[in-house]
């Protein structure tokens, strides 16, 4: 079974601040990994994910992440938020071939304008 | 853009009442499923499908039943609510490895 752990509840940071987001995940086998975020009162919406060659993956709205196997980590970065990045962000893990899904309890970013 | 849609919005209804929550998607998608999301859970897997007449358990299905009509519609069956379930429900849908998309989400109240 694959687990996927986020170990900030809250982050809060100004606008223009660059912020991570961190994901931990344990599984031993060859995995998915993506990053989903939740604006209030809306479903999830997928920013991007992560299965094989440059680790550094790129999404949506200026977001990229970096997957370390060494580590198990894939954390969100970017450079420079803006206030309407405040969401709740969610990591998830699905192993190759399987269409199952694990969620972490996510993140809520606050950007302060 | 993918689409799923989720009705009813909002639900309340009593302890031991019949409820009915429906998804529809318009991806073309295989595979569907149904979360619900709690504070403190994150999102946990009810049940999901890779195809009409399809079902699969997730990681939380007691007390559910799902149903996939056709590629487009899937159904979440709760015929004796109790307030355990109160809770917010999304459905997604899903056609690659590693993406999900979507629905708006139904909020459900269990007096």
């Amino acid at each position: 079974t694959q687990t996927v752990s986020q170990s900030d509840a809250h982050v809060t940071v100004f606008e223009g601040d660059s912020v991570e987001l961190r994901c931990n995940y344990s599984y031993g086998g060859s995995i998915y990994l993506s990053w989903y975020i939740q604006h209030h009162g809306r479903g999830l919406q997928f920013l991007l994910k992560y299965y094989s060659g440059n680790p550094v993956v790129q999404g949506v709205n200026g977001f990229e992440a970096e997957f370390s196997k060494s580590d198990s980590s894939f954390h969100l970065r970017k450079a420079s938020v803006h206030w309407s990045d405040s969401a709740v962000y969610f990591c998830a893990v699905s192993a190759a071939g399987y269409q199952n899904f694990y969620f972490g309890k996510g993140t809520s970013l606050t950007v302060i304008p | 853009e993918a689409a799923v849609t989720q009705s009813p919005r909002n639900k309340v209804t009593v302890t031991g009442g019949n409820v009915t929550l429906s998804c529809r998607q318009t991806n073309s998608h295989n595979y569907m499923y149904w979360y619900r999301q709690d504070t403190g859970h994150g999102l946990r897997l009810i049940h999901y499908s890779y195809g009409a007449g399809n079902l699969q358990i997730g990681d939380v299905p007691d007390g559910y039943k799902a149903t996939r009509t056709t590629q487009e519609d899937f159904f979440l069956l709760l015929e004796l609510a109790s307030p355990s379930q109160t809770s917010l429900y999304f459905c997604a849908s899903s056609d690659k490895l590693g993406e999900q998309y979507f629905g708006p989400g139904t909020r459900l109240t269990v007096l």
